[in-house]
């Protein structure tokens, strides 16, 4: 059972353009959070979603950044216009239950994706 | 907004050595707080999901109590190792995580 994939696990953008990120969450899981961590803090929770639903964007900047969880595919995070400051490494994790019903199941993380904006 | 605090921050320790750390958070409205292990260079690995009153729960030479009436989790280490060093996380229904504790310890 292959774990949580992210890729690319590098990407570097220039100022003005846009980044993709994807996550393919654990087989069976049908629950996405996304995370960020900026140099030199912890990790900041963005947004959780389940299949073709936004369940939480409380953390998502309100421009520049979306998420999408398709029926079909992986989870993108895209982040359009990057500025130097959304530098930082983006992780996302799995769950198979929701995090409002019970929390109990245990979340995995993927490997992240390092965006450096030049 | 919820406020999840670790303390403390960063802990030296010698191997063999048995150390703990804390978890704090506001104790209303409580309903899982999960532990993470987190080694540089590496994502955060889940430990443990505690969800009741005076849990306890524990993994080879890891445990953590919970204590949701005060707001307080404790993380125990038995013996530690070299291996052990990492920054040990704690988060409020996976969504708000606290600063982290950065173990280090040395042979």
């Amino acid at each position: 059972n292959a774990g949580v994939m992210q890729n690319p696990r590098h990407l570097v953008r220039r100022r003005g353009q846009e980044a993709r990120l994807r996550c393919s969450p654990m087989k069976g899981h049908s629950h996405v959070y996304w995370y960020r961590q900026l140099p030199e803090e912890g990790l900041k929770f963005m947004v959780y979603l389940q299949k073709e639903n936004i369940i939480d964007e409380s953390g998502m900047p309100k421009e520049r950044f979306s998420a999408e969880f398709p029926k079909e595919g992986p989870s993108i995070l895209r982040i359009q216009q990057v500025v130097r400051g959304d530098s930082a490494a983006y992780f996302c994790a799995s769950s198979p239950l929701a995090s409002g019903q019970g929390s109990y199941n245990e979340q995995f993380f993927g490997p992240g994706t390092r965006l450096t904006v030049l | 907004i919820l406020n999840v605090e670790q303390s403390p921050q960063s802990l030296h320790v010698q191997e063999g050595d048995s150390t703990n750390f804390t978890c704090s958070f506001p104790s209303s409205n409580f309903y899982a707080l999960h532990w993470y292990r987190w080694e540089t260079a590496k994502s955060p690995e889940a430990l443990f999901v505690m969800t009741l009153n005076g849990d306890e729960k524990k993994k080879g030479r890891i445990s953590a109590t919970l204590n949701t009436k005060e707001g307080y989790s404790y993380l125990y280490i038995k013996g530690s190792q070299p291996e052990d060093s990492a920054t040990y996380l704690c988060a409020l229904r996976m969504l708000t995580f606290g600063g982290g504790t950065r173990l280090m310890v040395k042979p």
